[in-house]
């Protein structure tokens, strides 16, 4: 079956360090991968959407320069999050799929907290 | 405004009864999933639609892209079921085949 493993689960870092979180996928191609967080109000925010091939598509709000993200085959990709403050808090997930009009399947997320 | 309306955003059950969530899209939808979160923040997926009806045990869902909108019914609620519910749907303005999440159900099964 599909399965995306995302790791650390969890991490504290000190305010203005920087953390990097990695998805590896399993059992298909990650052609696309969307990296999201979850904010303790438990809404979704979409960062950003990497397509291999394609360049990385940030939304509005996130930058390259804050959460740069890497995806350099079809099976594995990674997000920093530079010089992290309270406000990067939260629970961030990698979506992957094998293609447009496919099935996301999500790593357990990474949850960060900031002191 | 939101584009995936999901409601109730709380519901309380007793063990044995059904009930039913549901999302609106103020957009055209072409793809639905629907995940059960866990208390720990895994994402589980229950369903993956393009327009129609799919079941799973005690779990139905449908997806209707014409009115633009998405059902999920539990059937026989369990205990094991309380956690929180979300839609995500791929929205046909979307450049790049994201989801975009409805708010959330918080559901509680009492015994």
């Amino acid at each position: 079956g599909a399965l995306v493993y995302q790791y650390p689960r969890r991490t504290i870092c000190k305010s203005g360090t920087s953390m990097r979180m990695e998805c590896q996928a399993v059992g298909f191609q990650a052609t696309s991968v969307a990296w999201y967080r979850q904010s303790p109000q438990k809404t979704f925010e979409l960062i950003a959407l990497s397509t291999v091939n394609s360049a990385i598509k940030y939304e509005q709000n996130f930058t390259q320069e804050k959460f740069p993200i890497s995806h350099p085959n079809l099976s594995f990709s990674s997000m920093t999050v530079l010089n992290a403050y309270l406000e990067d808090r939260g629970l961030y997930l990698c979506g992957a799929r094998q293609g447009a009009n496919t099935e996301v399947f999500f790593g357990k997320g990474t949850r960060l907290t900031v002191v | 405004g939101d584009k995936v309306k999901q409601s109730p955003s709380a519901l309380s059950l007793q063990e044995g009864t059904n009930s039913a969530l549901r999302c609106n899209f103020s957009i055209a939808a072409t793809t639905v999933q629907w995940f059960l979160q866990n208390p720990r923040g895994s994402l589980i997926n229950l369903f993956y639609l393009v327009p129609g009806t799919k079941e799973n045990g005690r779990l139905k869902s449908a997806f209707d892209s014409k009115e633009s909108y998405s059902t999920l019914h539990i059937r026989d609620a369990q205990l094991e079921d309380s956690g929180t519910y979300f839609c995500a749907a791929e929205l046909s303005n979307n450049a790049g085949a994201k989801l975009t999440f409805g708010g959330g159900t918080r559901l509680t099964v009492r015994p």
